[in-house]
C-alpha cells in the first residue's frame, strides 16, 4: 500500500523568506515522486519530479526537493518566496503495481505570501 | 502545442440529470486519467486509460459514474442521476508514457461541475 501526507494544509510566508512545504510518503515500492502547482482558476502544473535519479531535484521557478528515503520524506523549498508562488501544492507519490501505476495525491497545502 | 483541453468550463445541473464531461489529450498520448477534486480537498484518483488495455476503473465511486476513450484519444466521463455530493472540479491529466510511474501528467484545466 502507499499513501502520502501533507503536514501542513496552509502555510503562510513573507515574501524574499524561504518557504518549506512538507511531504511524507510510504510505499511498499520504490515511488516515484511529484509536485505539481495549482494556481487559482488554472490548470495543475509539474514543479518537479523524482525518479531515482538525484535525490535533490530542482524544478521550475527555483524551486527544489529532497528525497529522503531514511525519513520517507519529499519536502518541497524554496529559498525565496515570491508573490506569484501563492497556489495550492500537492505532494503526489507513484509506483508500480502488476501493470498499473498507482498515483495518490496528497490533500495539498495553500501557500499564501504576505508582502 | 495544445495541451489537455477540456469541456465544458462550467456545468450546472439538476439533481437526477445525467452529465457528459470531455476530454481531449494532448495528441499522442496513450495514457489518460480522470479526477475529481472537491472544495478543500485533495485529487481523487476515478479511472486510468492507457493505449487499448482496459480501463483501471477502481477510483469510481459508484456505478453511476463511467467513462470511454474512442480510437485512443478522446474521452467522456459520464455521470447518471447527478447528486448533489457529485459537485466538483472533474480533472483529466494526459501522459506521454507507457503507464509507467515516472511519467508526468500534463492537466486540463477542468470541469466545474455544480448539481443544484
Amino acid at each position: 500500500a502507499q499513501s502520502v501526507t501533507q503536514l501542513d494544509s496552509h502555510v503562510s510566508v513573507s515574501e524574499g523568506t524561504p518557504v518549506l512545504l512538507r511531504c511524507n510518503y510510504s510505499s511498499s515500492y520504490s515511488p516515484s515522486l511529484f509536485w505539481y502547482v495549482q494556481h487559482p482558476n488554472k490548470g495543475l502544473q509539474l514543479l518537479l519530479k523524482y525518479t531515482s535519479a538525484a535525490t535533490l531535484v530542482k524544478g521550475i521557478n527555483g524551486f527544489e526537493a529532497e528525497f529522503k528515503k531514511s525519513e520517507t520524506s519529499f519536502h518541497l523549498t524554496k529559498p525565496s518566496a515570491h508573490m506569484s508562488d501563492a497556489a495550492e501544492y500537492f505532494c503526489v507519490v507513484s509506483a508500480q503495481y502488476s501493470s498499473a501505476s498507482k498515483i495518490i495525491f496528497g490533500s495539498g497545502t495553500r501557500l499564501s505570501i504576505r508582502p | 502545442g495544445a495541451g489537455v483541453s477540456q469541456s465544458p468550463s462550467n456545468k450546472v445541473t439538476e439533481k437526477g440529470k445525467d452529465v457528459e464531461l470531455r476530454c481531449d489529450p494532448i495528441s499522442g498520448h496513450t495514457a489518460l486519467y480522470w479526477y475529481r477534486q472537491s472544495l478543500g480537498q485533495g485529487l481523487e484518483f476515478l479511472i486510468y486509460f492507457q493505449g487499448n488495455s482496459a480501463p483501471d476503473k477502481s477510483g469510481l465511486p459508484s456505478d453511476r459514474f463511467s467513462a470511454e476513450r474512442t480510437g485512443g484519444s478522446v474521452s467522456t466521463l459520464t455521470i447518471q442521476r447527478t447528486q448533489q455530493e457529485d459537485s466538483a472540479v472533474y480533472l483529466c491529466a494526459s501522459s506521454h508514457g507507457s503507464g509507467s510511474p515516472t511519467d508526468t501528467q500534463y492537466f486540463g484545466p477542468g470541469t466545474r461541475l455544480t448539481v443544484l
